[in-house]
C-alpha cells in the first residue's frame, strides 16, 4: 500500500534560518504530492502540491519538487518566520481510477524562534 | 463563506453517551472524509463518501456510523462514547480534478 514518511520533529530554527523536511514515499504509479499546514488550533490547510515527476509546488516562499528517481518530495524555504510556527504534514494520493484517500505522513512540529 | 464547515467546534461528554458532529461543504465537491488526529497529531482516515456512496471504511469501531444524506453533507455519529475517543475530528471534501482535499477547522471532542 501507499505510505509516507517524514523526517522526526520537533524542528527548532532561528528566524531567518534555512528549512528543510524531509519527506519520502512509497506508492505505485505516478501519486500526487501534497504539503498541509496546521497552525495551532486549526485544521490542515494545502500548502503547496505537485502531481507528476519534476514539478515544482511553490507557496508562501515555500518549495517542494516531485522527485521521481528517489520517491521524495521535501520542504524548503529559504528564511522561515515566526509566524511558519506550525505542525507540516506530507501527503500523497494514488493515481489509479477512483484513488481518493489521502495519505499522511505523522507529521513535523516547527517552531520559529525570534 | 466557510467551504467545509463542521459543528461543533468543541465536544465535552460523558462515556456511554451518544453524539454527532455534522460537516457540510459548499465547494460541489464529489468525496467528502472523515479523518481522526490522535494527541500526536497523527491522522488516519475512517471513511469516504463519493456522491453519498460508502467508498472507504477503515477500520474503525462499528460505534463510529457515517451518514451522508446527499453529497454536501456527511454526518458522523458515535455511540456510546469511550475515553479513547477523544480526538481531533476533521472533516474534508475533494473533487477527482483537483486531487487535494479542502478540510475544515475540526472537531475537538473530549469523552470525561
Amino acid at each position: 500500500g501507499n505510505s509516507v514518511t517524514q523526517m522526526e520533529g520537533p524542528v527548532t530554527l532561528s528566524e531567518e534560518a534555512f528549512l528543510t523536511i524531509n519527506c519520502t514515499y512509497t506508492a505505485t504509479g505516478y501519486p500526487s504530492l501534497f504539503w498541509y499546514v496546521q497552525y495551532p488550533g486549526e485544521g490542515l490547510q494545502l500548502l503547496l502540491k505537485a502531481t507528476k515527476a519534476d514539478d515544482k509546488g511553490s507557496n508562501k516562499g515555500f518549495e517542494a519538487t516531485y522527485r521521481k528517481e528517489t520517491t521524495s518530495f521535501h520542504l524548503e524555504k529559504g528564511s522561515v518566520q515566526v509566524s511558519d510556527s506550525a505542525v507540516y504534514f506530507c501527503a500523497l494520493r494514488g493515481s489509479g481510477a477512483g484513488s481518493y484517500q489521502l495519505t499522511f505522513g505523522k507529521g513535523t512540529k516547527l517552531s520559529v524562534i525570534p | 463563506d466557510t467551504a467545509v464547515s463542521q459543528t461543533p467546534k468543541y465536544l465535552v461528554t460523558q462515556m456511554g453517551n451518544d453524539k454527532s458532529i455534522k460537516c457540510e461543504q459548499n465547494l460541489g465537491h464529489d468525496t467528502m472524509y472523515w479523518y481522526k488526529q490522535d494527541s500526536k497529531k497523527f491522522l488516519k482516515i475512517m471513511f469516504s463518501y463519493n456522491n453519498k456512496e460508502l467508498i472507504i471504511n477503515e477500520t474503525v469501531p462499528n460505534r463510529f456510523s457515517p451518514k451522508s444524506p446527499d453529497k454536501a453533507h456527511l454526518n458522523l455519529h458515535i455511540n456510546s462514547l469511550e475515553l479513547g475517543d477523544s480526538a481531533v475530528y476533521f472533516c474534508a471534501s475533494s473533487q477527482e480534478s483537483s486531487r487535494g482535499y479542502t478540510f475544515g477547522s475540526g472537531t475537538r471532542l473530549t469523552v470525561v
